[in-house]
C-alpha cells in the first residue's frame, strides 16, 4: 500500500487522558501536514512539516498539543490531558509539489 | 478561519443529471483544488487548477476557475450513486501546499 496510513482509526478516551496519533506519510514526500476536522466542517491546518522540521504551527494547537517526525518519516501528534473539545477527527496528509494526499483520518471522541 | 466557501451548502439531484458546486475564496491564489470526502472517510485528491487557467477537464469533472471573480466551479456531469459524498476546495496562497485552506464543503446526494 503506497498511500497515507493512520493509527489508530478510533479512539475513544476519557477527559483528561492522553492520546498519541501516528501517521505514516508516502515515502517519497517529504512534507507532511495534520488537520482537524469537526463535524459539518472542512479541515483546518494545524501544523506542517517539511522532513523533520516543524515549519509552521496553527493558534489551533494549543500548549496541549505536540507533534513530532523524528526522523522525517512518519509523524506522531499527542494530544495531553485531552478534553471534549478536542473530539474531532485528525487527519494526515503528505505532499509533493502540489497535491496533497490524506490519509483515512483518525477519529477521536473524548467522553 | 477557513478561506473557501462552497455553495451550495447541499445538493440533491437524481442520477444522471448534472451537479455544479460553486467555491469563493478571499485572497490571491497561486492554485485551487478539489477534494471529496466520503462519509467519515479521508479526502481524495480530485483535481487541481492553477491560477493561470480558466478551465481543466478530468473524466466527467469539469473545473472553472475565474481569478477576478476569486471564485471556482466544479461541475460533475452524468452524475452516479457512487459520486454522494462532501466537496471540498482548498486554496494555496503562499506556494507548494504549505497551509492549504479548506471551505466548508457542499454536501452531494445523487439518488439512484
Amino acid at each position: 500500500d503506497t498511500g497515507v496510513s493512520q493509527d489508530p482509526r478510533h479512539k475513544i478516551t476519557k477527559r483528561g487522558q492522553n492520546v498519541t496519533f501516528r501517521c505514516d506519510p508516502i515515502s517519497e514526500h517529504n512534507r507532511l501536514y495534520w488537520y482537524r476536522q469537526t463535524l459539518g466542517q472542512g479541515p483546518e491546518f494545524l501544523t506542517y512539516f517539511q522532513n523533520e522540521a516543524q515549519l509552521e504551527k496553527s493558534r489551533l494547537l494549543s500548549d496541549r498539543f505536540s507533534a513530532e517526525r523524528p526522523k522525517g518519516s512518519f509523524s506522531t501528534l499527542e494530544i495531553q490531558r485531552t478534553e471534549q473539545g478536542d473530539s474531532a477527527m485528525y487527519l494526515c496528509a503528505s505532499s509533493s509539489q502540489e497535491k496533497g494526499y490524506f490519509g483515512p483520518g483518525t477519529r477521536l471522541l473524548v467522553l | 478561519s477557513q478561506q473557501g466557501e462552497e455553495d451550495p451548502q447541499a445538493l440533491s439531484i437524481q442520477e444522471g443529471e448534472n451537479a455544479t458546486m460553486n467555491c469563493s475564496y478571499k485572497t490571491s491564489i497561486n492554485n485551487l483544488q478539489w477534494y471529496r470526502q466520503n462519509s467519515g472517510r479521508g479526502l481524495v485528491h480530485l483535481i487541481l487548477i492553477r491560477s493561470n487557467e480558466r478551465e481543466k477537464h478530468s473524466g466527467r469533472l469539469r473545473v472553472t476557475l475565474d481569478t477576478s471573480k476569486k471564485s471556482s466551479s466544479l461541475l460533475i456531469t452524468a452524475s452516479r450513486a457512487a459520486d454522494t459524498a462532501s466537496y471540498f476546495c482548498a486554496t494555496d496562497g503562499s506556494g507548494g501546499y504549505q497551509k492549504v485552506t479548506f471551505g466548508i464543503g457542499t454536501k452531494l446526494q445523487v439518488i439512484p
